[in-house]
């Protein structure tokens, strides 16, 4: 069983729509939970991470970790189409080593 | 400005050849990183270094080999025993500010031909 298991996608949407991409993972025992934005032929950028339960926002991004059901998600809202990317997630016991999901590709249409 | 660079962007190589992957970075990191990124399959781990002097296997380290003999740098050399070479390969490094951040590198494109 892999560590997470991210939806890949695609997920298309018009321009302004509100956006979920979700994973789950298998160890109640991480405790570190991120998003990573790629873009088409570029290394991953950390969009935001989070510590154990909870809700985190930052601008029109919000992420979510429910702990109880390993389930962790990122909504956006008033999506654009610079948003127009792969997300990934990734989940951590420590810092040390990170395992990520598949990645979601994301298409918000003008 | 300080970041990751990988050389190079695109690379050929034929069948039974090995081949080197740069790696450096300006950033004052002491863990760096490689993953290998399939279409579907996200990022896997190939190796990783902590200190200089000093690296791991990861999940998928058969066929590739790494040196860390400078904090700045950590090639990776993908060698013919590696079964199905082509994929795009990123380096990374981390800080100690615990954040969860990876410094990801532009990635190198390796194809076998």
């Amino acid at each position: 069983q892999k560590e997470v298991e991210q939806d890949p996608g695609p997920l298309s949407v018009p321009e302004g729509a509100i956006v979920s991409l979700n994973c789950t993972y298998s160890n109640s025992a991480f405790q570190y939970f991120m998003w990573y934005r790629q873009y088409s032929r570029k290394g991953p950028e950390l969009l935001m991470y989070t510590y154990s339960s909870g809700n985190k926002e930052d601008g029109r991004f919000t992420a979510q970790v429910d702990k109880s059901s390993k389930y962790i998600s990122l909504f956006i809202r008033d999506s654009q189409p610079s948003d127009s990317a792969t997300y990934l997630c990734a989940i951590s016991y420590n810092f040390n080593k990170f395992y990520f999901g598949s990645g979601t590709k994301l298409n918000v249409k003008p | 400005d300080g970041g990751i660079t990988q050389s190079p962007k695109y690379l050929f190589r034929k069948e039974g050849q090995n081949v080197t992957l740069s790696c450096e970075q300006n950033l004052n990191h002491d863990a760096m990183y490689w993953y290998r990124q399939d279409p579907g399959q996200g990022l896997r781990l190939i190796y990783y270094s902590q200190i200089v002097n000093d690296f791991q296997k990861g999940d998928i380290a058969e066929g590739y080999s790494v040196s860390r003999e400078k904090k700045e740098s950590f090639p990776l050399t993908v060698t013919s025993a590696q079964k199905n070479p082509t994929a795009f390969y990123l380096c990374a490094s981390q800080g100690q500010e615990n954040t969860g951040e990876l410094f990801f590198g532009e990635g190198s494109r390796l194809t076998v031909l």
